[in-house]
């Protein structure tokens, strides 16, 4: 147990669809990040939120929508994807304090496939 | 153009031998670098850190080193144990990078029994 946890484990959705992947962290954090993760690939920031505030947006397609309420919880909206998005999906978070160290702790991860 | 690189995409090992895991980076204004290993459905787990002040940094069976003027880490993994089969993500951060790390693809360690 990492102090981390994502919600859905395990996702299946058509193109057409909508849904949300949820991600909430008990260790007293205030940075929170998404990362994807596709097979044999180096691990894709998304967005980064630092108290509360988006810090980062690394050209991500706007069908991907993050929502950051307070510094425990963060939300991945996700509506009209692509079979290409199909994916492990990370919520790490960290603190910030020691910017250089950014050891950042990782939930399990929601595995997305769009059919 | 990736900055952090693992060009070995797995590696088997012998149980009891060392394990060396292998990283390289081209950005100089890399400060801090940080190895992460991960087991199959379950996100990734820190594991040992070093800063680019620093050339050597032990911690149990786990030894980060990191060579500057070749831009070049290694994960030192001594004895091997079979629960250290796993994937291994080396990562890299700049002090002023508004907290982002830069991931290497992974290696994948293999130990025989």
């Amino acid at each position: 147990e990492t102090g981390v946890t994502q919600t859905p484990r395990h996702l299946v959705m058509g193109m057409t669809n909508k849904k949300s992947l949820k991600c909430e962290q008990h260790l007293g954090h205030n940075a929170m990040y998404w990362y994807k993760q596709s097979a044999k690939k180096p691990l894709e920031l998304m967005f980064v939120y630092n108290f509360k505030e988006q810090t980062e947006n690394n050209s991500v397609p706007s069908r991907f929508s993050p929502e950051c309420p307070n510094s425990s919880h963060l939300f991945l909206h996700l509506h009209t994807l692509q079979p290409e998005d199909s994916a492990l999906y990370l919520c790490a978070s960290s603190r910030v304090g020691d910017v250089a160290k950014n050891i950042q702790y990782f939930g399990a991860g929601t595995r997305l496939s769009v059919l | 153009d990736q900055q952090v690189k693992q060009n070995s995409p797995s590696l088997s090992v012998q149980e009891g031998r060392i394990s060396i895991l292998n990283c390289d980076y081209t950005n100089s204004m890399f400060d801090y670098f940080l190895w992460y290993k991960k087991y199959p459905a379950e996100g990734p787990t820190f594991l040992i850190s070093i800063s680019s002040i620093k050339d050597k940094n032990e911690d149990g069976r786990f030894t980060v080193f990191l060579n500057k003027s070749a831009k070049h880490l290694s994960l030192h993994i001594v004895p091997s144990q079979p629960g250290d089969s796993a994937v291994y993500f080396c990562a890299a951060s700049v002090a002023d990078s508004n907290y982002q790390l830069i991931w290497g693809a992974g290696t994948k360690l293999i130990i025989k029994p």
